[in-house]
């Protein structure tokens, strides 16, 4: 199983342009989430979703959004890149929900806005 | 506020050597606390949950104690390896009711590094 799978590894975005971070996962996990992580600051959670076709906010939504069309893939679009979303974005899946069980991660992109 | 506070920020210790990590919570109501291993360029892995009634937890050189009462938590990593050189974040998790999923608060990290 290759689990959670994020692309790109890196990208570099200018002030006011648009992308999309692609994740998917092979684990069959109905929960599924993308944090972001910031320089000397814990996870904060940008959007969750508990199953295909159901997605919900998280602590900080502004400047993004997402779609669940399937199980396995849980894309994440920045629409008009600020400096402020210069950060490593995170994709994770879990079995069951976020408070009781275990996350597992991708390995992140790195996204850098100028 | 719920808090979620680690130290030290960051330790370097000799190959060989034991080690232990803190973390001090003030989440209310609590559900359960992990501790996560990320090593750079990496996805944080889980290494142990705990919940309330439990007070220690091994994963291998791995072990997690848990103080519900002082609402205190320390991981302790026994003869330590290079690729035990990573960051150890702690996870509190608030129970969850029955409009809410469980919410989890982030530390903000341990970074180890063992050297030769």
């Amino acid at each position: 199983n290759a689990g959670v799978t994020q692309t790109p590894k890196f990208r570099i975005l200018k002030i006011g342009q648009s992308m999309t971070l692609q994740c998917t996962q092979d684990m069959n996990h109905n929960y599924m989430y993308w944090y972001r992580q910031d320089p000397g600051m814990g996870l904060k959670l940008i959007y969750y979703s508990v199953g295909a076709g159901i997605t919900d906010k998280g602590e900080v939504p502004n400047g993004y959004n997402v779609s669940r069309s399937t199980t396995e893939d849980f894309p994440l679009r920045l629409e008009l890149a600020a400096p402020s979303q210069t950060s490593v974005y995170f994709c994770a899946s879990s079995l069951r929900d976020r408070g009781i069980g275990p996350l597992h991660f991708g390995n992140g992109t790195r996204l850098t806005v100028t | 506020k719920n808090q979620v506070e680690q130290s030290p920020q960051s330790l370097i210790i000799l190959e060989g050597k034991n080690c232990t990590l803190q973390c001090n919570y003030t989440v209310s109501p609590f559900s359960n606390l992990r501790w996560y291993k990320q090593d750079t360029g990496r996805g944080p892995v889980s290494l142990t949950i705990m919940t309330f009634s439990e007070n220690t937890k091994s994963n291998g050189r791995y072990t997690a104690t848990l103080d519900a009462d002082t609402k205190q938590s320390s991981l302790h990593i026994t003869a330590s390896q290079l690729s035990d050189s990573a960051s150890y974040i702690c996870v509190v998790s608030e129970s969850w009711g029955s409009s809410n999923t469980g919410k989890l608060i982030f530390g903000q990290g341990t970074t180890l590094q063992v050297k030769p």
